[in-house]
């Protein structure tokens, strides 16, 4: 089993619709969490961290699920730009361990 | 100009070759990440460095080697270049404990 899971999609969304997904992870001792973006070849950029009591950020919402250990990502009235790569990131010991990514692409 | 710039962007090269990509950044961080990233892979880690005399193995280290020449240059040596090692470099930084990660741009290696 991988230590950090995602599906690989892709989610095919249409424009203003809203789209979740989430990512497990298997350390439960991991105590940092984070969503980033990575548009095709280019380099990840971090979207945001995800706290225990869950965060928001303008159209995105991200919550942490310590119990079944995953955490989640929601994008409401999704955009055509946020077609991209969604890669979940979480700690383990002094390094971060990434998920192969979940492909979104916004359709019109 | 990026904070964070990787040379090369591309480079194909063939096996045996010594190949040296390099980093340096102006965000002023410390830590600094060489990774990897393969299709359907996430990333991984070859090696990180906290400060410039702190050098550490990462997850996947065998086959590279790595420089700090100064808090902003760190640079990634593959010594004998095999196929395998064909993928997607990215250089990071990060400050202190704050594990938000900055990147570069990527370097694209491909070994035939």
């Amino acid at each position: 089993r991988k230590e950090v899971e995602q599906d690989p999609g892709p989610f095919n969304v249409p424009e203003g619709a809203t789209v979740a997904f989430n990512c497990t992870y298997s350390n439960s001792a991991s105590q940092s969490f984070f969503w980033y973006r990575q548009d095709c070849r280019k380099e990840p950029k971090l979207l945001m961290s995800v706290y225990s009591s869950g965060n928001e950020d303008g159209r995105f919402t991200a919550q942490l699920n310590r119990a079944s250990q995953y955490i989640s990502l929601l994008i409401r009235d999704s955009k055509l730009s946020d077609s991209a790569t969604y890669l979940c990131v979480v700690n383990k010991a002094y390094q971060l361990i990434w998920g192969a990514g979940t492909k979104l692409i916004i359709k019109p | 100009d990026a904070d964070v710039t990787q040379t090369p962007r591309n480079r194909i090269t063939k096996t045996g070759k010594r190949i040296m990509l390099e980093c340096s950044q102006t965000k002023g961080h410390d830590r600094m990440y060489w990774y990897r990233q393969d299709p359907g892979l996430g990333l991984r880690l070859i090696y990180y460095s906290f400060d410039v005399k702190d050098i550490n193995k990462g997850e996947i280290s065998d086959g590279y080697s790595v420089s700090r020449q100064a808090q902003a240059k760190f640079s990634l040596s593959l010594e004998s270049a095999i196929p395998n090692q064909t993928a997607l470099y990215f250089c990071a930084t990060s400050e202190g404990a704050d594990e938000k990660l900055f990147f570069g741009s990527g370097t694209q290696l491909s070994v035939l």
